[in-house]
Order: structure tokens, then sequence, then C-alpha cells
């Protein structure tokens, strides 16, 4: 299967600091990636669907000014979480189509003190 | 509407025992079904899938069969291993692929 990596896979900031997580297909091209949030014991919750070369369409509820989403390339999209704050701190999962199936990172886990 | 229902968890096996997942889904049309595991700390891992009715997905032992006629893609595995605890997660395609829809997950405990 497709191969998506997650960078970093671990980060502790300071409330205020700024957090970019990067997303990137190594083994294939993805003009949409996706982005997820995962609280703990909870299902995955969509965030925002990012294309390449566009902006980002983000789901009812989450701010794109606080959530900047790039898709740069057909291999790399970027999340990155502005001024975070304690209850940003959360599992975030990034994801990428091939054809008919969706391929996950393996996430990155942001705790924000 | 377009939904995934999954039994609630967790489920507690013991090694070797029979273990079946329920899913079911509401929508227009056949879409295609995943089941997806997630273990202790990682992403989600694709399980199986299948992508028209009738359809068989197999990987690892876990075998799930689309069945229109109940709506249902039930996972299933003859013998779990204590390394198959992990949460499972049921999913299908929004209409036109442009959203995966999720179940709630289930918990799997496999105790020796």
């Amino acid at each position: 299967g497709a191969v998506v990596s997650q960078h970093p896979s671990w980060v502790i900031c300071k409330s205020g600091t700024s957090v970019k997580i990067e997303c990137r297909s190594l083994d294939f091209q993805a003009t949409t990636m996706f982005w997820y949030r995962q609280f703990p014991k909870q299902s995955l919750m969509l965030m925002a669907t990012s294309n390449e070369g566009s902006k980002a369409t983000y789901e009812q509820g989450v701010e794109k000014d606080k959530f900047l989403i790039n898709h740069a390339s057909l291999t790399l999209s970027t999340l990155t979480v502005t001024s975070a704050h304690p209850e940003d701190s959360s599992f975030y999962i990034c994801s990428a189509r091939v054809q008919e199936t969706q391929y996950f990172g393996p996430g990155t886990r942001l705790l924000v003190l | 509407g377009n939904s995934v229902t999954q039994m609630e968890g967790p489920v507690t096996l013991s090694e070797e025992a029979f273990l079946t997942i329920n899913c079911t889904y509401t929508a227009t049309g056949y879409p295609s079904l995943f089941w997806y595991v997630q273990y202790p700390g990682e992403g989600l891992q694709l399980l199986l899938k299948a992508t028209k009715a009738d359809d068989k997905g197999s990987n690892k032992g876990f075998e799930a069969t689309y069945r229109k006629e109940t709506t249902s893609f039930h996972l299933e595995k003859g013998s779990v291993q204590v390394s198959d605890s992990a949460v499972y997660f049921c999913a299908r395609f929004s209409g036109g692929y442009n959203k995966l829809i999720f179940g709630a997950g289930t918990r799997l405990a496999v105790h020796p």
C-alpha cells in the first residue's frame, strides 16, 4: 500500500507558540490530503481537506486562522497550529487518497503546556 | 444520510477466541467499505476493504463481507491473538469520495 509519513511524531510546546506538522506521501503523488484530529478514546474528526495548489476546505467549526494548511506540492501538506493553547493538545493524523482508498500517516501527538 | 455504526466496545477476548465486530452503514448506492486498525499510539492502518456488494475483503486472518441486503460489513477473525489488541474502525466514503466517514471505533483487548 501507499506510504504516508508525518513529522514530527511528538511535539511539546509552550502556550502561545506555533507548531508545524508535515505530512508527506512517500511513493505517490497526492493532489488531496486530509487532516484529522483525534481525542483520547474517540474516533477521528476531519478538520480539513488540503488541495494541492489551492485553499484548503475546512469542516464546520474548525478555525481556518487557527489551523493553517498549506499544500504546496503533490507530496507535501503542512498543518500549522498557530498560537497553540493547552486545549489544542491532541493527536493529529494526516491522510492521502489513492484512487478509492485512503492511507494514513502515523500521527503527531501535540502537547501544549 | 450517510453514516457508519459500529458495535460498542470494549470487546475483551481470550487468545484464540472467535471475533466479530459488527458494522452497518446507511447509504444511497453501494459505497466502498473499509476496516482500519489503530494500534496504541499509532495512526490508522488499512486492514481490508471491499469495493462492491458480495465482495469479501481479507487480510492477516481478518475477513469482512459486503452484504447489501443487510447493509453490513462485519469484521471477523477465527482465532485472535494478543497482538490483535487495537481499535478497529469501520469506514465508508461519502458521496464522490470527498470524505471518509468513520464509525466510532471498537476497542479490542485480547488476553493470553
